[in-house]
């Protein structure tokens, strides 16, 4: 039963335009949605996250959207830049766990 | 420079060998975790410390045993692996554990130990 599901394994934007990456749950009891960005041969690095009372978070380039209603949220990055080529997991925390989502691996193509 | 680490990078063992996995924080973190993650999977939790004491176990079989030496060490023991078993192991720390009080739990992952299973 996966309670944190990315449906996108991969996307490709073009470097400058904006890249949207999609997660959506089913625990309406988290209290934090994060996300993370790995390379090969590293382990995950945070990036942003966003408590379940706010709908925005902005950090610089990356901007968090959360929907409760639609238990949806996304990560903006705009202008997408050649070393955010990554993979980008999206995590749920509560109960002292934080659960992720199958990963959506983005391209930025020059 | 990740400040979690994580020894060794990478294991090669048998199905009769035990050996250990170890990891180092020394954020003054009080939760520390370990997860397993499978090529083109999410990291899967196995467990999580909180305080030096094991406060959540995911259903892991007892070939893997964790150990919590001190608030800045833990340890993963392996006995009579399966070739399945075959997959990169993250260690992690936090803050503390996620929840409204204590906030998000942010993680700070190491590298990860590569182990294979023969």
């Amino acid at each position: 039963d996966q309670q944190v599901k990315q449906n996108s394994p991969s996307l490709s934007v073009q470097e400058g335009r904006i890249s949207i990456l999609n997660c959506d749950y089913t625990n309406s009891m988290f209290d934090y949605f994060l996300w993370y960005k790995k390379y090969p041969a590293e382990g995950p690095t945070f990036l942003i996250s966003i408590s379940s009372i706010k709908d925005k978070n902005e950090d610089g380039r990356f901007t968090v959207f959360l929907n409760k209603s639609a238990k949806h949220l996304s990560l903006h990055i705009v202008p997408s830049q050649p070393g955010d080529s990554a993979v980008y997991f999206c995590a749920a925390s509560g109960a002292s766990k934080i659960i992720f989502g199958s990963g959506t691996r983005l391209s930025i193509r020059p | 420079d990740t400040e979690v680490t994580q020894t060794p990078k990478h294991l090669v063992m048998g199905m009769t060998n035990k050996k250990s996995l170890k990891c180092e924080q020394h954020m003054g973190h009080r939760a520390m975790y370990w997860y397993k993650q499978k090529a083109k999977k999410p990291p899967e939790l196995m467990f999580v410390y909180s305080y030096e004491k094991l406060s959540i176990n995911e259903s892991v079989p007892s070939r893997f045993s964790p150990e919590c030496p001190n608030s800045s060490l833990l340890n993963l023991h392996l006995h009579a692996l399966q070739p399945e078993d075959s997959a990169l192991y993250l260690c992690a720390s936090s803050r503390g554990t996620s929840g409204r009080r204590s906030g998000t739990g942010e993680l700070f992952f190491g590298e990860g130990s590569r182990l294979t299973v023969l």
